[in-house]
């Protein structure tokens, strides 16, 4: 079946714009997780959602950032007020929650945020 | 704290050699699972190799294996064969396997090595 898919794969805005960043997991994957990769601090885990369960917000940098997931699916990660440290690549990635790969995190190809 | 460490920033290896790119873990918990991604310049973080620390052998994905050495805490990358398609990033990975299901699994990144196999 299809992988994780993430757009848009690169997105380039001014400091202060709002930005939406949307991953649609692989079907029938109940966990899904957004990590930020940044040349100066590499990959750091941002928020995880677990089917209906209360998001896991421990790894949002500042309350300029946010996550939803509807219907237990798409999830979109929103950006306020851009600032230029928040130029990153943004991946998302999802997992099964019964069978062999529960344990594995399988990766989209990423957003390129570039803040100018 | 679980901390991962890969000390090589930069590998360079012969087509068709075998290669070892090294991780070391630091964890309280005593379930743990192990992973590594490789991520070429493309971008995508593409899983290669998961081990359990209660595993009782060492994993194998075609040409990858895990050198999985629980008491030094290391869980070393063997890449045989190399192959052109091989450059790229390479992370090890590591998160908490609770047994109560509590926890978000979240996993945590080493800095990551940069292969470069050489014609």
């Amino acid at each position: 079946g299809a992988g994780v898919s993430q757009s848009p794969s690169n997105k380039v805005t001014e400091k202060g714009k709002d930005v939406e960043l949307r991953c649609d997991p692989i079907s029938g994957h109940t966990a899904l997780y957004w990590y930020r990769q940044s040349l100066g601090q590499g990959l750091e885990f941002l928020i995880y959602f677990q089917g209906n369960s209360a998001p896991d917000k421990s790894g949002l940098p500042s309350d300029r950032f946010s996550a939803e997931r509807t219907g237990g699916s798409v999830s979109t990660l929103t950006i306020q007020r851009t600032q230029q440290e928040d130029s990153a690549v943004y991946l998302c990635a999802s997992s099964p929650r019964q069978g062999v790969a529960k344990n594995i995190q399988y990766f989209g190809a990423g957003t390129r945020l570039s803040v100018l | 704290a679980q901390k991962i460490t890969q000390t090589q920033p930069g590998m360079f290896v012969q087509e068709k050699e075998a290669v070892t790119l090294d991780c070391t873990y630091d964890t309280s918990d005593p379930s743990y699972g192990l992973f590594w991604y490789k991520q070429p310049s493309s971008g995508e973080m593409i899983f290669l190799i998961y081990q359990g620390s209660y595993d009782q052998q060492n994993a194998t994905e075609g040409r990858y294996s895990l050198n999985f050495q629980k008491a030094r805490k290391s869980a070393n990358l063997v890449i045989s064969a190399s192959q052109l398609g091989d450059s790229a990033m390479y992370f090890c990975a590591m998160r908490e396997l609770p047994s109560s299901g509590a926890g978000s699994y979240q996993l945590t990144f080493g800095k990551g090595t940069k292969l470069s196999v050489i014609p």
